[in-house]
């Protein structure tokens, strides 16, 4: 699976929108671009993904850039909640035992 | 809510010990599941990918006889550490993906369990 680079931290304010960075300059056309989330000592959580298209859902927006070298994700409105390592992930296709392949990912901290 | 639960939360077992985990998807039928350990402030790392009846498939670097897996049923999957050592401890994690989930490709992440071995 193609790498990706994520910067290890990010602050933001509760309320405001959070937008986390990642880039995949070597994604391949058959790659899916996911994000999963992992709150300190729990397991990690699915919150969208998107292969070339901009997604929404009720958590977040994936903004993939045309080039589908790199894309954002968008929390709109942040909360004290949302404070977890934010991990950025492509994968091969749509397929029940494709692997993840976990990075690094983004620290996000969201204060008052 | 939850769709994958794990089981113990947490365990302190003794160095030469066995332990085992189990991994139950609970509204649909896992016809994958995927095992996974984290040590502390790093990354999850794959260990092993199972499906129902099949023996697991295990990454680089992990000892298959010393990690036991057994997918015997759509709902359940066990990670038994045999001989466990100090080295061993970790939080393992568990996925699961299948039908009728939407999509069914998806991987739905347990709790984890806190391994500690003294």
């Amino acid at each position: 699976d193609a790498k990706t680079t994520q910067p290890p931290s990010m602050d933001c304010a509760e309320g405001r929108a959070a937008n986390l960075p990642c880039n995949h300059s070597t994604i391949s056309g058959n790659e899916y671009v996911y994000w999963y989330r992992q709150i300190h000592s729990q397991g990690p959580q699915y919150i969208i993904h998107g292969l070339k298209n901009n997604e929404t859902n009720e958590m977040a927006s994936l903004i993939i850039t045309e080039d589908r070298k790199s894309s954002t994700l968008i929390l709109p409105h942040a909360t004290l909640r949302d404070t977890a390592v934010y991990y950025c992930i492509v994968r091969v296709g749509n397929s029940g035992y494709s692997t993840l392949t976990f990075g690094k990912g983004t620290m996000l901290l969201v204060s008052p | 809510g939850a769709v994958v639960s794990q089981h113990p939360s947490w365990v302190i077992c003794k160095s030469g010990t066995s332990v085992k985990i189990e991994c139950r998807s609970l509204d649909f039928q896992a016809t994958t599941m995927f095992w996974y350990r984290q040590f502390p402030k790093q990354s999850l790392m794959l260990m092993a990918t199972s499906n129902e009846g099949s023996k697991a498939t295990y990454e680089q670097g992990v000892e298959k006889d010393k990690f036991l897996i057994n997918h015997a049923s759509l709902t359940l999957s066990t990670l038994t550490v045999t001989s466990a050592h100090p080295e061993d401890s970790s939080f393992y994690i568990c996925s699961a993906s299948g039908r009728p989930r939407e999509p069914y490709y998806e991987q739905y992440f347990g709790p984890g369990t806190r391994l500690t071995v003294t």
